[in-house]
């Protein structure tokens, strides 16, 4: 069965890093892309990047470009998301998927909630 | 910057069938799918490559892509149905995945 399980709830303050984690169950990691979009409270789903092992690709959206880094470990099913400077409208639900937007997202982890606040 | 456009809601009698639209300068020639989303849970994708359904999606929801509209159509609404429904593609010239702002479906 595919999973994804995410990490737990971060508080953060403004300016701190937030290290995010998916680790991922039941397919062959390495051939998928992983895409991550968050969600601020009460807002829409907006993209916000993609790491391919595969291909060795990674795309930001422009409003973490530089302050955001996503990565993947292969040994152990993994996929990584670190968001610096955090500021308050970082605060956000941020998901993890199987996949990439030109082909789907298939499988999604349950969301990882970000608060940034001081 | 690529633009998706979708209404804010659609309201819909059980068993009547629901249209959601999306709009975007010649989606037709880009690939569209759409996500549900239920609250307080992780979206779900139930359309991709504009009209294909993953396993496990009922016959229900049918998806189309033509111009500049991409529909996303459901059948015999059930009450289990309501929720956010986003449409999704990725544009070529930003290199970036862009989402629309969602429709609320509501079943009266």
């Amino acid at each position: 069965q595919v999973r994804l399980v995410q990490s737990g709830a971060e508080v953060k303050e403004p300016g701190a890093s937030v290290r995010l984690s998916c680790k991922t169950y039941g397919y062959t990691f390495s051939h998928y892309a992983v895409t991550w979009v968050r969600q601020a409270p009460g807002q829409g789903l907006e993209w916000t990047g993609w790491n391919s092992a595969l291909r060795g690709t990674t795309k930001y959206a422009q409003r973490v470009q530089g302050r955001v880094t996503m990565t993947t470990d292969t040994s152990t099913n993994t996929a990584y998301m670190e968001l610096r400077g955090l500021r308050s409208d970082d605060t956000a639900v941020y998901y993890c998927a199987k996949g990439e937007s030109r082909n789907g997202m298939d499988v999604w982890g349950q969301g990882t909630t970000v608060t940034v606040s001081s | 910057s690529y633009v998706l456009t979708q209404p804010p809601s659609v309201s819909v009698a059980p068993g009547k069938t629901a249209t959601i639209m999306c709009g975007g300068d010649k989606i037709g020639g880009k690939s569209v799918q759409w996500y549900q989303q239920k609250p307080g849970q992780a979206p779900v994708m139930v359309i991709h490559y504009d009209r294909d359904r993953p396993s496990g999606i009922p016959e229900r929801f049918s998806g189309s892509n033509s111009g500049n509209t991409a529909t996303l159509t459901i059948s015999r609404v059930e009450a289990g149905d309501e929720a956010d429904y986003y449409c999704h593609v990725w544009d070529n010239d930003s290199d970036h995945g862009v989402f629309g702002a969602g429709t609320k479906v509501t079943v009266l």
